[in-house]
């Protein structure tokens, strides 16, 4: 159980285009998922938490208008990178909690984007 | 707000060795701590965590931490380390009642046969 699910796996894209990673919940309703970003070599930092039906709430530093975030669903939440330049380039990592885990978070296989 | 140190960047083992991953956290109220480890390119796996009661914790995979607040700490330990223990291995904390988790640095651990 408690299994959390990426789409895709690894993206490249030009600079300038848009990119859209899911993040969905396969057994479990995520009543809130995070979005985090790693460089490499480097630890995960929070970029935004968001709960179903409300909109995100980024941390500071984050563009909201460049990391657009949508939890439309209890089982899916979407992160699209607008307008992507090669520093964007990045591991994205997404994880869900359900209401009955406590602060236990399930996190996704991460998403490589490379941005050329 | 929370931090957590995770001093070595990279821990060299022999395995079968005992090795152990250091963890220090500052906060102000209390917390929640976790170990996770990530293996390349996939996600987190967490391998164990204090919520409260005992101070020593066990997890999978044979690791276990203790909870020492007196000195902030939460320590990974494990007596005996194999080859596919290899893995990014991140200390995180959380407040209590919070959801948002404040990650180390990362601790590599690589085990050499």
């Amino acid at each position: 159980g408690a299994v959390v699910s990426q789409h895709p796996s690894r993206v490249i894209c030009k600079s300038g285009t848009s990119v859209k990673i899911e993040c969905r919940s396969l057994d479990f309703q995520a009543t809130t998922m995070f979005w985090y970003r790693q460089f490499p070599k480097q630890s995960l930092m929070l970029m935004a938490t968001s709960n179903e039906g409300s909109k995100a709430t980024y941390e500071q530093g984050v563009e909201k208008d460049k990391f657009l975030i949508n939890h439309a669903s209890l089982t899916l939440s979407t992160l699209t990178v607008t307008s992507a330049h090669p520093e964007d380039s990045s591991f994205y990592i997404c994880s869900a909690r359900d209401g009955t885990s406590g602060n236990e978070q399930f996190f996704g296989p991460g998403t490589r984007l490379t941005v050329l | 707000a929370q931090s957590v140190t995770q001093l070595d960047s990279q821990v060299p083992v022999f395995e079968e060795a005992p090795v152990e991953l250091r963890c220090n956290y500052s906060s102000s109220v209390s917390v929640y701590l976790f170990w996770y480890v990530q293996y390349p390119n996939q996600g987190l796996q967490l391998l164990l965590k204090y919520l409260s009661g005992s101070t020593l914790v066990k997890g999978i995979n044979g690791f276990e931490a203790e909870f020492n607040k007196s000195q902030t700490s939460f320590h990974l330990r494990k007596p005996s380390v194999h080859i596919r223990d290899t893995a990014e291995y991140f200390c995180a904390v959380s407040e209590v009642g919070s959801y948002k988790l404040i990650f180390g640095s990362g601790t590599r651990l690589l085990v050499r046969p």
